[in-house]
């Protein structure tokens, strides 16, 4: 069974405050890696997809690093702002197969 | 439309009912996935097509699930005699080629509540 963990399961922040989160999968077979933002009551958006090793991408005040050899990804906000409050969703993917995701990390910033 | 539609958004039925939830992906795009989502829990994956056939129903917990996609765009997600356990929010999401490096859609999904 292939397990996908996100680390810390919940994180409260202050507005400006910089947080980083973590995703660990499997190292093996690996495909891709994707970020999703998933807010109350909204569809999850994708954030990023990753696919090499060492891969490094941002998105505004928001980026995500991957390493494939050793199974992890840190996906970092700088300066978090209320709108940020969101479930931040890490995805595994393999050939052939469906996205694996894990359970998801819920931020909250309070302003 | 633009994004990926799901209906109805809500849906309450009684305990050993039958329910269909219903999902249209963004035109074009060959594969379609179902995720369920419980309390405190990520996604769970159900079930993926490739066009209109089931490329991995490994996900689906029992005989009372099924799904199917005849045209290779819709797919409607049926539950047979609905069991309490079964309310979650019934997510689905598509994307143009079903590779992993794709990027999925997600509609807004289908809160299911049995009573």
């Amino acid at each position: 069974i292939l397990n996908v963990e996100q680390s810390p399961q919940s994180l409260h922040v202050q507005e400006g405050d910089s947080t980083n989160f973590t995703c660990s999968f499997p190292s093996s077979n690996f495909y891709a890696l994707h970020w999703y933002r998933w807010e109350t009551a909204k569809s999850p958006e994708a954030l990023f997809v990753m696919t090499l090793n060492g891969d490094e991408k941002k998105k505004g005040r928001i980026s995500a690093t991957l390493n494939t050899k050793e199974g992890y990804s840190y996906l970092y906000i700088k300066g978090s702002q209320p709108e940020d409050s969101a479930t931040y969703l890490c995805a595994f993917g393999q050939a052939g197969t469906a996205l694996i995701f894990g359970k998801g990390t819920t931020l909250s910033v309070s302003s | 439309g633009a994004g990926v539609s799901q209906t109805p958004s809500n849906k309450v039925t009684e305990k050993g009912k039958y329910v269909e939830l219903r999902c249209d992906p963004i035109s074009g795009h060959t594969a379609l996935y179902w995720y369920r989502q419980s309390l405190g829990q990520g996604p769970e994956f159900l079930i993926y097509f490739q066009g209109t056939g089931a490329a991995d129903d490994s996900g689906l917990p029992n005989d009372r699930f099924f799904a199917v996609r005849p045209e290779g765009s819709v797919s409607t997600l049926k539950i047979q005699r609905t069991e309490r356990g079964d309310s979650a929010v019934y997510l689905c999401a598509s994307s143009l080629t079903g590779h992993p490096g794709t990027e999925a859609f997600f509609g807004q999904g289908t809160r299911l509540t049995v009573v």
